[in-house]
């Protein structure tokens, strides 16, 4: 199983937004709405942000979201803050019970 | 509140096996998935194994046959049985609560696995 492709980076300057993409396949991005997105700081453990694609757990900022369409997903964060600066990782059901992350994404806020 | 403690990691040759714990509180891990994904130094995360709660069991390719994952429910605790380890196992192993639309929604601070002789 593949990794999902991701940018290596993204930036953008405090309030304005950023958009990452996370390409996979029929056989999983495509092929299933558990699109999942992470947030994780330096030796930090990743954090769940979105889920099922677009849902936000409690507690997430309604700045992030999510959205799918055909073998990719995307996250928006817009209102870009101080602490979204972070690596962002993308995961998807692959089918056949596995699972398969993204290359992530390092988000500079400038 | 949801914890999850990871302990076992250390320094091991190449060959040598290894088994990590991943002590839980706050909810029952037999009642969700539970998974564990590593993490390369200075790379991304990839998923390693899944244990449903009905007890089936599910691997990446590139541990299957060397690693085994098994909970015991008395002690709410997952653990990672890693064999066979090779220099490319070297990583961070994070221990992750799941369910079927949230796979990974908590996880542990992590426990660092290093081979190398």
């Amino acid at each position: 199983q593949s990794a999902l492709t991701q940018p290596p980076s993204a930036s953008g300057s405090p309030g304005q937004s950023v958009t990452i993409s996370c390409t996979g396949t029929s056989s999983d991005v495509g092929g299933y709405n558990y699109v999942s997105w992470y947030q994780q700081h330096p030796g930090k453990a990743p954090k769940l942000m979105i889920y099922e694609v677009s849902k936000r757990p409690s507690g997430v900022p309604d700045r992030f979201s999510g959205s799918k369409s055909g073998n990719t997903a995307s996250l928006t964060v817009s209102g870009l803050q101080a602490e979204d600066e972070a690596d962002y990782y993308c995961s998807s059901y692959a089918g056949s019970n596995n699972f398969v992350f993204g290359t992530g994404t390092k988000v500079t806020v400038l | 509140e949801v914890q999850l403690v990871e302990t076992g990691g250390g320094l091991i040759q190449p060959g040598g096996s290894l088994r990590l714990s991943c002590a839980a509180s706050g909810f029952t891990v037999s009642s969700n998935y539970m998974s564990w994904v590593r993490q390369a130094p200075g790379k991304g995360l990839e998923w390693v194994s899944v244990i449903y709660s009905g007890g089936s069991t599910y691997y990446a390719d590139s541990v299957k046959g060397r690693f085994t994952i098994s909970r015991d429910n008395s002690k709410n605790t997952l653990y990672l049985q890693m064999n066979s380890l090779r220099a490319e196992d070297t990583a961070v192993y994070y221990c992750a609560r799941g369910t079927a639309a949230t796979p990974f929604d908590y996880w542990g601070q992590g426990t660092l696995v290093t081979v190398s002789s």
